[in-house]
């Protein structure tokens, strides 16, 4: 499959701060984005998506931006909580909904 | 939002039997539906896409004679994992789509001892 990938594996922010999690997809005819969380031993929950005709789309807390220049994806989490604290995955939608998931950032949240 | 749902939530076998996992569309009709499997701190990799009434679509690299996928019915799948061994002991998840979204199962820890 296509590649997609993150460019930091983990991530420790402070209770209350902001968080911004990166991701690079390398497949430029990829139209349908979906940021996922998932907690340990459990399946990937969704939590934001956006497709290619858009560049920024806001959520509840969260914001995910797309710059389809240079293929690359972010998520920011506003006012980060420890219930946040989960592995985050980006997802590429290729064709038929079949997803790529890229590597994963593991998000810690500090009390 | 809709549900989807996998059984066993986890299953121990030995090497060489087989398993099976089944995946279930709870409120909606998924003629598609999506096996993935995860290894520990690794990401999801999509195996194969079941088709209802057809074959599925094996992704590059996974055994289809291995990894037997049966979509039955609208709101199930199942994957038999066949002769386990223990590098097979993996996390299995599945998906369906709804209404242009994609709901994930909890997921089926498989150990294989």
């Amino acid at each position: 499959g296509e590649s997609v990938g993150l460019h930091l594996p983990t991530l420790s922010v402070q209770e209350g701060d902001n968080s911004i999690i990166n991701c690079a997809y390398s497949n430029s005819a990829s139209d349908y984005f979906i940021w996922y969380k998932q907690e340990s031993g459990k399946g990937p929950q969704f939590i934001i998506d956006i497709r290619s005709n858009m560049d920024k789309r806001q959520g509840q807390r969260v914001t995910v931006l797309l710059n389809k220049t240079v293929k690359h994806l972010s998520l920011q989490i506003a006012a980060t909580q420890p219930g946040d604290s989960a592995v985050y995955f980006c997802a590429e939608n290729m064709n038929f909904n079949k997803f790529y998931f890229g590597s994963g950032t593991k998000l810690n949240v500090k009390p | 939002g809709a549900v989807v749902s996998q059984h066993p939530s986890w299953v121990i076998c030995k090497s060489g039997t087989s398993v099976k996992i089944e995946c279930r569309s709870l409120d909606f009709q998924a003629t598609t539906m999506f096996w993935y499997r995860q290894f520990p701190k690794q990401s999801l990799m999509l195996m194969a896409t079941s088709n209802e009434g057809s074959k599925a679509t094996y992704e590059q690299g996974v055994e289809k004679d291995k990894f037997l996928i049966n979509h039955a019915s609208l709101t199930l799948s199942t994957l038999t994992v066949t002769s386990a061994h223990p590098e097979d002991s993996s996390f299995y998840i599945c998906s369906a789509g709804d209404r242009g979204e994609q709901y994930f199962g909890p997921g089926t820890r498989l150990t294989v001892t």
